[in-house]
């Protein structure tokens, strides 16, 4: 599995942007990239894949380059319901979802 | 309806108990996992069944037990508690080759299971 890298926190205020990037230099050719959203006691919720280029979905954005190496994840303006951690996956599709430490997103008023 | 619902919430217990899990999904997926999350909260897979089928086992101890009675169900019994099995364990599910996302799995609420 391509070993992800992405920042442990970040902090923003309501009606931003947030962008996470997540770094997967051993990515394969084979490897979607997936992200999920976890809220304190709840389980793991998908928000968005993609394999190149851009996806648009009505949660987020996700911007992979060509050489995908990396990948960012776009909130548009989050709100204080959007404070979670957020989960970068890259893997193929063989059922095993490998999670990282993910980045916990702080939402200020 | 919830899509993934798991029983009990918080489980409580001494080490050397005999505890089982329980979880059911309402989507008919045809695939199910249970996962481990840790007090770092890592999430790392343990098991995972297809059409009652064990598919993935990873380097999980003997003490832990899946059962799959039908699709919709699987069920974690856990041998001989101990103190390192305390954390949160999440059930879920996947259909595959439905023309969604690959990837894509609809997790339970959680169980926290505290040894004492």
């Amino acid at each position: 599995l391509a070993k992800t890298t992405q920042p442990i926190s970040m902090d923003s205020y309501e009606g931003q942007e947030v962008n996470i990037t997540c770094s997967h230099n051993n990515i394969a050719t084979n490897d979607y990239i997936t992200w999920y959203q976890q809220f304190p006691s709840q389980g793991p919720r998908f928000i968005i894949q993609g394999y190149k280029t851009k996806v648009t979905n009505e949660v987020a954005s996700l911007f992979i380059p060509a050489d995908r190496k990396s990948s960012t994840l776009s909130l548009p303006r989050v709100s204080l319901s959007d404070t979670a951690v957020y989960y970068c996956l890259v893997g193929p599709n063989d059922y095993k979802l490998s999670f990282g430490a993910g980045t916990t997103v702080t939402v200020r008023a | 309806d919830t899509a993934v619902s798991q029983t009990p919430k918080y489980l409580v217990t001494q080490m050397g108990n005999d505890k089982s899990i329980k979880c059911e999904q309402n989507l008919g997926h045809d695939t199910m996992y249970w996962y481990k999350q840790d007090s770092k909260k890592f999430l790392k897979i343990m098991f995972s069944y297809n059409n009652k089928e064990l598919i993935i086992n990873e380097t999980v101890p003997n003490r832990f037990s899946p059962k799959s009675p039908d699709k919709a169900h699987l069920n974690l019994h856990i041998n001989s508690l101990e103190l390192g099995d305390s954390a949160v364990y999440f059930c879920a599910s996947s259909q595959e080759g439905d023309g969604r996302y690959y990837n894509e799995q609809f997790f339970g609420p959680g169980t926290r299971l505290t040894v004492l």
